[in-house]
């Protein structure tokens, strides 16, 4: 079974603050996406990672996909009251057409 | 450009009656999927839908449960019988028919309450 553990599950941090937040696996994902969540919303897609070792960043936001595709890591620079949010990774689960396998994901609270 | 829409965004339902879900994909995109999140946890892939067609309905409950993708209209995903079990956000998520389909794009989600 393809699982994704996310950590820390809670998160709260002041603002200005830096912070790393990890999704990992056992299995070997042909990509990784990563969403955030605002309460009473859909996820929003912030970035696919699809190659082992890739960076990609988004503003104060860092995304990396490890080099053996099993695990992905986000870090904010000074983070700021607009980061509050669920952030979830998500892959596609191998052999199951285009279904997504979603973590459990962070809850990211930045308090001004 | 409109994303995903999904309606209602809140369905109150006693137990035992129907609910009826209603998602429009993005324009341009062919492919849907139902999603259905309980409180504090990640979503659970319930179904994959294209035009006409049930891809993958895996995750969809055998009994109650049912989706369709008509060639007009919204997808619809339909559950009879409600039980309070049945309480949760379901949303919806939609792709364009060329590239892999693991870039989805989700709508705000029908907050369905069971009494």
């Amino acid at each position: 079974t393809q699982l994704l553990e996310q950590s820390p599950q809670f998160l709260s941090i002041q603002e200005g603050e830096n912070l790393t937040v990890y999704c990992n696996s056992s299995s070997v994902f042909s990509s990784l996406q990563w969403y955030r969540q605002e309460p009473g919303e859909g996820p929003v897609l912030l970035v696919t990672v699809v190659t082992g070792g890739e960076v990609k960043k988004l503003k104060r936001l860092t995304f990396q996909f490890g080099d053996a595709r099993k695990d992905s890591s986000l870090h904010i620079t000074a983070a700021q009251p607009g980061d509050t949010g669920l952030y979830l990774c998500a892959g596609p689960k191998e052999g199951g057409a285009q279904k997504l396998v979603f973590g459990q994901g962070t809850r990211l609270t930045i308090n001004p | 450009n409109a994303g995903v829409m999904q309606n209602p965004r809140h369905l109150v339902r006693r137990r035992g009656q129907e609910a009826r879900l209603r998602c429009s994909p993005m324009k341009g995109h062919s492919h849907v999927y139902w999603y259905r999140q309980l409180p504090e946890e990640g979503l659970k892939f319930m179904v994959y839908l294209q035009k006409e067609n049930i891809i993958d309905e895996s995750g969809m409950p055998k009994e109650r449960f049912s989706a369709e993708f008509p060639k007009e209209g919204p997808s619809i995903l339909r559950i009879q019988q409600v039980v309070r079990g049945d309480s949760a956000a379901y949303f919806c998520a939609s792709s364009p028919a060329t590239g892999t389909g693991h870039e989805q794009y989700f709508g705000p989600g029908t907050r369905l309450t069971v009494t």
